[in-house]
Order: C-alpha cells, then structure tokens, then sequence
C-alpha cells in the first residue's frame, strides 16, 4: 500500500516569498491533516480536512497560511508571504480514523 | 487529549531491551495509548496502540498498567536503526482523529 506522498522534500526560500507544498493522502482516506513542525518540538497540527471540508483550523495562521483540498484527495498548503519562525517542516497526514500516517514532510528553511 | 509525560532522553545498548515510559495519570476510560516515533529527518511512524489490555505486533510491545495511569513501550531487542523520538499520546477515537504530540523521548541506541 503506498504512504502519503508529500513534495517538494524541501526548500529554500528568502522571507516574503510564498511556497506551496502538495499531498497525495493514502488511497480511500477521508481525512487529511496538515502539521508543522519546528526543531526540537513534537508536530502541531495546523488544519484538518474531512473529505473537501475544514474540521479543524484554528491553530493556521490565516493571515499567510492557505490550505485546500479540491476534490476530496490532494492537498496543498500556501504560505505567502514567509517569514523567518516559518521555518519548519510541514507534515501531511492522513486516516481513516486513528491511526494517522504521515507523509515523510517538506522541510521549509527561510532565509 | 489527556497529558502525557515522558522522559525527555533515554540510552539503550544494542540487543537489549527498551523500556519507553509514559505516564498518563488523567487518561479517561475511553482514551487509547499511541505510540509513534519519528526517526531522524522523517515524518512520525506509528507504532502500536492500546485501550486497557498489553499488546504486541511486529515492531514493539506495550505494556499498559491495571489502574491506566502509566504504560511502557517495549522494544525486545534494539538495533542502531531503533534511534529516535517516541511519542505517547493519550487521546479518545470519540472526540475525532487529531493527534496532540507532546516533547517525545528521544531514545539513542548504542552500540
């Protein structure tokens, strides 16, 4: 069974640029997570989809974060513009219920 | 999700025993232990959960106490590879599928 797929791996960009990460959750799974991840942290989840729809994003910061979900599989993350605490890396997950799986995440570096 | 607390570090000798605590002093009825762990510069990998009874599978053993309020992963026979952070997280399938991550154990196996 293929894992969640998550590209780019990484990237490298200056403050105020934007970057978009892209998901491909786990065949047949509803339920589609974001997290971010800073250095020596556990990951924190920054929105939940179920199916196209948001069940969860209060902890995005939506003044630069944007995230869909067209058609209930893919995902994308925005971030515009960037700013250096954004650096991080972003984990897609996705499930059924519990247990999620998680993706192998796309490390962020702002500079 | 109810508060877990875990070491911040543990050491292990390679072959032997890993003994992975967790204390979950608050855990209701109805929330399962998880365990994942993340290996260095990849997304978090489940490892097995549990409700009230011990169990097993092919990766680790978890071993949860008669009164719930503490549990331990155990990996019989450690390898090099088995370096990482584990997490444990109390958390109940009925108030959704979002996973809070704590600070983890970073475990590192010796050889």
């Amino acid at each position: 069974e293929a894992g969640v797929a998550q590209s780019p791996r990484y990237k490298i960009i200056e403050k105020r640029q934007s970057v978009a990460f892209w998901c491909n959750p786990i065949s047949g799974h509803a339920t589609l997570y974001w997290y971010q991840q800073i250095l020596g942290q556990g990951p924190k989840l920054l929105i939940q989809f179920q199916n196209n729809g948001v069940v969860d994003d209060s902890q995005l910061p939506k003044d630069r974060f944007s995230a869909e979900r067209l058609k209930g599989v893919d995902s994308t993350l925005k971030i515009q513009p960037a700013k250096l605490e954004d650096s991080a890396v972003y984990l897609c997950a996705s499930s059924l219920v519990v247990p999620i799986y998680f993706g192998e995440g796309s490390w962020l570096t702002v500079v | 999700d109810a508060k877990t607390t875990q070491p911040t570090s543990m050491d292990c000798a390679e072959g032997r025993a890993a003994n992975l605590p967790c204390n979950h002093s608050t855990i209701s009825g109805n929330e399962y232990v998880y365990w994942y762990r993340q290996i260095h510069s990849q997304g978090p990998q489940y490892i097995i959960h549990g409700l009230k009874n011990n169990e097993t599978n092919e990766m680790a053993s978890l071993i949860i106490t008669e009164d719930r309020k503490s549990s331990t992963l155990i990996l019989p026979h450690a390898t090099l590879r088995d370096t990482a952070v584990y997490y444990c997280i109390a958390h109940a399938e009925t108030s959704g599928s979002r996973l809070t991550f704590g600070e983890g154990t970073q475990l590192t196996v010796n050889p």
